[in-house]
Formats: C-alpha cells, structure tokens, sequence
C-alpha cells in the first residue's frame, strides 16, 4: 500500500539552528510529495510540494527535494525561527488510481529563543 | 478570500450519543473532504465529494458515520452512536477541483471531539 514515514518528535531546537525532518514513502504508483504546516490554533497549509523525481519545492525558506532513487522528501531550513514552531506533516497523493493524499504522523518542532 | 469554515470548534459528548459537524468550503469549490485525525498520526480521508456526489467512502465506517453535502456546497458529518476511539480532530477541506495532485486542498481549522 501507500504510506508516508517521519521522523519521529518532539524536535526541539534553538533559533537560527538548521533543521531537518526526515520523511520517507512508499507508492504503489508515482506519487506527487507535500509537506504541511498546522500552527498552533489553525488548519493544515500547504508549505510546499513537488511533482516529480529531482524537482525542489520552496517556501519561507524552507526546500526539499524529490529523491526517487532513495524514496524521500526530506524537509530542511537553513535558520530556524521562533515563528516555525508548529506540526509538520508530510504527506503524498498518486498522480494515477484513487487520488487520496496520504499523511505521515506528523513530527512536533519547536523553536526556542 | 474566507476559508473553510467548521463548527463547533469543540466538542464533548458521552459514548452512545451522537454528534454533527458542519463545513462551509471555500465558495467555487468542488470537491468537499472530511478527514479524521487522531492524536499523534496524521489525517485520515473519510470522504470525499466532488459537487455533490461522493467520489470515496472506502474509508469511512458506516456502520456508525454519514456524511451528506447537500446542494454541493456546505458539508455534514454525523456520527451515530459515538465510540470512544472516534475521540478526534475532524478536519474539513476543499480544492477547486478534482484530483488532489494537480488541485491544493485548503484546510479548516477541524473540530476537535471528545467522547467520554
């Protein structure tokens, strides 16, 4: 089946350290590869996305790159702020078949100042 | 733009009882998602519709849950009787269209249910 595996949290970090959440899957088809944010008190947003093998999603600093040959999409900021404490989701739909997206288990950062 | 809208944002009932949700999508969509996410995994799609017509209830236990989207614009969830495992944020969402890879979804901000 299709699933979706992170790193587990809680992450804790201080402001301005680089961050990495590790996310992993497994596709019966060619999926297309998210990650999500849900701030406290708020819905699930879409930080970023990529479609297909190599291509680099970008957003409010943060990237992660489609690795087909490795199967995952690793999320990475440079410098960490006090403002990107939040879940953090990552998560993949099939382009073919049942369009459903699939979510990791979320990975908790927070970022202390 | 106004997002997706849910209410109640909390709620609590004892087992047995039942329960609605109520979701305004974001006006234009087509396509209307209830999601179950319990604590500590990530969302979960119960159905999905595409105006309103379901597309995918594989997912969803009918025994105890319905979910209708009458008009094809606003969305309810009911559960009947409740379990203490359906205690769990349910999340509403919308896209345009149909086809979650080429359409974002956009997210409510979930009602979060506890059954005691």
């Amino acid at each position: 089946g299709n699933s979706v595996t992170q790193m587990e949290g809680p992450v804790t970090l201080s402001e301005e350290a680089f961050l990495t959440i590790n996310c992993t899957y497994t596709a019966t088809g060619y999926p297309s590869l998210f990650w999500y944010v849900q701030y406290p008190g708020e819905g699930l947003q879409l930080l970023l996305k990529a479609t297909k093998a190599d291509d680099k999603g970008s957003n409010k600093g943060f990237e992660a790159t489609y690795r087909k040959e490795t199967t995952s999409f690793h999320l990475e900021k440079g410098s960490v702020q006090v403002s990107d404490s939040a879940v953090y989701f990552c998560a993949l739909i099939l382009v073919q078949g049942a369009q459903k997206l699939v979510f990791g288990q979320g990975t908790r950062l927070t970022i202390n100042p | 733009e106004a997002g997706v809208a849910q209410s109640p944002r909390y709620k609590i009932i004892e087992k047995r009882q039942s329960v609605a949700f109520w979701c305004n999508p974001i006006s234009g969509h087509a396509t209307l998602y209830w999601y179950q996410q319990i604590l500590g995994q990530g969302p979960k799609l119960l159905i999905q519709f595409q105006n309103n017509g379901v597309v995918d209830d594989s997912q969803l236990p009918k025994d105890r849950f319905s979910a209708e989207r009458l008009k094809g614009v606003d969305s309810t969830l009911k559960i009947q009787p409740a379990k203490l495992e359906d205690s769990a944020v349910y999340l509403c969402a919308s896209s345009i269209g149909e086809g979650g890879w080429s359409y974002e979804q956009y997210f409510g901000p979930g009602t979060r249910l506890t059954v005691t």
